[in-house]
């Protein structure tokens, strides 16, 4: 068990809400990225915060933002939800920003679009 | 830009059985490579990773894989598998340079069979 913790496990949005979704990272680590798993597929990546301020993010829209608090947990904020924002969100921090190292998920919040 | 192609949705097999799960990629610059194991209702947990040096990796549970460049594949071998290794498995690569990011093939269904 990693020490990355999210919030909520599991959620239910009616399309067009706005939903916050939380991540508490491993003691000591600076970086947090998230990534969005669809049913059947692999993760996506969404972006990446190192201490506080984002430095890469994929193929994403701007309604899918996020910040980073100085204590660096994290928070993924998604605007007018969609039905094909359905999907796992995982968190996943590291203790540097290099990608060389080894990055710890945690367990993931389920979102569920109506 | 990089993409994973893991060769096989689903991987059947008997327990005590060896096991290849097969991962090609493509990328227009040097990566390092990744595999990820997901256990139902969990997060990701790294199994293995090459980075540089020796192209045989060993990692957990009795899980290795051969970084071979020539054919742009990094597949994962088990001699012998246990009930306990039934899980989604996924590989993936990260550019050595810039975007810091994991980029994940669609996942292997590992089901062991006893």
């Amino acid at each position: 068990e990693t020490g990355v913790t999210q919030s909520p496990t599991h959620l239910i949005k009616t399309r067009g809400q706005q939903v916050t979704l939380r991540c508490s990272s491993q003691s000591g680590h600076n970086t947090v990225s998230w990534y969005q798993q669809a049913l059947g597929q692999g993760p996506q990546f969404i972006f990446q915060y190192y201490r506080e301020e984002e430095n890469g993010r994929g193929n994403f829209p701007p309604r899918f933002s996020g910040l980073q608090f100085p204590n660096y947990s994290s928070e993924l904020n998604v605007n007018a939800l969609e039905l094909d924002d359905s999907a796992l969100y995982l968190c996943a921090s590291r203790g540097t920003t290099g990608v060389n190292t080894e990055a710890f998920f945690g367990q993931g919040t389920r979102l569920t679009v109506v | 830009a990089q993409s994973v192609t893991q060769l096989d949705s689903q991987v059947p097999v008997f327990e005590e059985a060896p096991v290849e799960l097969r991962c090609n990629y493509s990328s227009s610059v040097s990566v390092y490579l990744f595999w990820y194991v997901q256990y139902p209702n969990q997060g990701l947990q790294l199994l293995l990773k090459y980075l540089s040096g020796s192209t045989l990796v060993k990692g957990i549970n009795g899980f290795e894989a051969e970084f071979n460049k020539s054919q742009t594949s990094f597949h994962l071998r088990k001699p012998s598998v246990h009930i306990s290794d039934t899980a989604e498995y996924f590989c993936a690569v990260s550019p050595i340079q810039g975007a810091q990011k994991l980029v994940f093939g669609q996942g292997t269904r590992l089901t062991i069979n006893p």
